[in-house]
């Protein structure tokens, strides 16, 4: 079957750096992405690897290796706003998105 | 360019009732998906189109939900009746290439 996994939750400190781990068994792949989600709105769009390596963004960089199966989200210089539900999603051969259920960030002052 | 509309944002019914959510997708997106995303969890894809056609439905309960998208424009989602379980945040997504771009979400309350 096809699976992605991430943490449940994680905690940070206001100015950190956080990152936040994604791995991934799906049937083919054309794509990985990374959303967030605020408490009570949709999901939006922050990235998107298909080669292997690192996609910077301004404070949000993703980093893939699709050897691996494996992504990871990176946040710096956390902000009080970056507390949020962050979903990881896979493009499989069929081109449609597998989901993982969201890591909940909780940044603390 | 304005974003994915949908309506309503919230509903609340009695089971056994009937609810339609309506979603409209950015201009020019062929393809539109309806999800349905439960409390603490990654959204579940219920329904795909491409243009008016239908991509992938194998996880939509057909014998009470159905979708329509007759124009290749937008779409309707209905649920006929409705159970308890069905209280969710259906969310409508439409796609050119890349990443997929959300509505705003119906959040559904079955009592």
């Amino acid at each position: 079957g096809q699976n992605i996994d991430q943490p449940t939750e994680m905690t940070a400190t206001e100015g950190a750096i956080v990152q936040i781990n994604c791995t991934y068994q799906t049937s083919g792949f054309n794509g990985l992405f990374w959303y967030q989600q605020h408490a009570g709105e949709a999901p939006t769009f922050l990235s998107y690897n298909v080669l292997d390596g690192l996609e910077e963004k301004g404070r949000f960089s993703s980093f893939l290796s699709r050897s691996k199966g494996y992504s990871y989200l990176l946040l710096k210089e956390l902000q009080m706003k970056d507390s949020a539900s962050y979903l990881c999603a896979v493009r499989d051969s069929n081109y449609q998105l597998i989901w993982g259920a969201g890591t909940k960030l909780i940044i603390k002052p | 360019e304005a974003g994915v509309a949908q309506s309503p944002r919230y509903k609340i019914i009695e089971k056994r009732q009937s609810v339609a959510f309506w979603c409209n997708p950015i201009s020019g997106h062929a393809t539109l998906y309806w999800y349905q995303q439960i409390l603490g969890q990654g959204p579940k894809l219920l329904i795909q189109f491409q243009n008016n056609g239908v991509v992938d439905d194998s996880q939509l309960p057909k014998d009470r939900f159905s979708a329509e998208r007759l124009k290749g424009v937008d779409s309707t989602l209905k649920i006929q009746p409705a159970k308890l379980e069905d209280s969710a945040v259906y969310l409508c997504a439409s796609s050119s290439t890349g990443g997929e771009y959300f509505g705003p979400g119906t959040r559904l309350t079955v009592t």
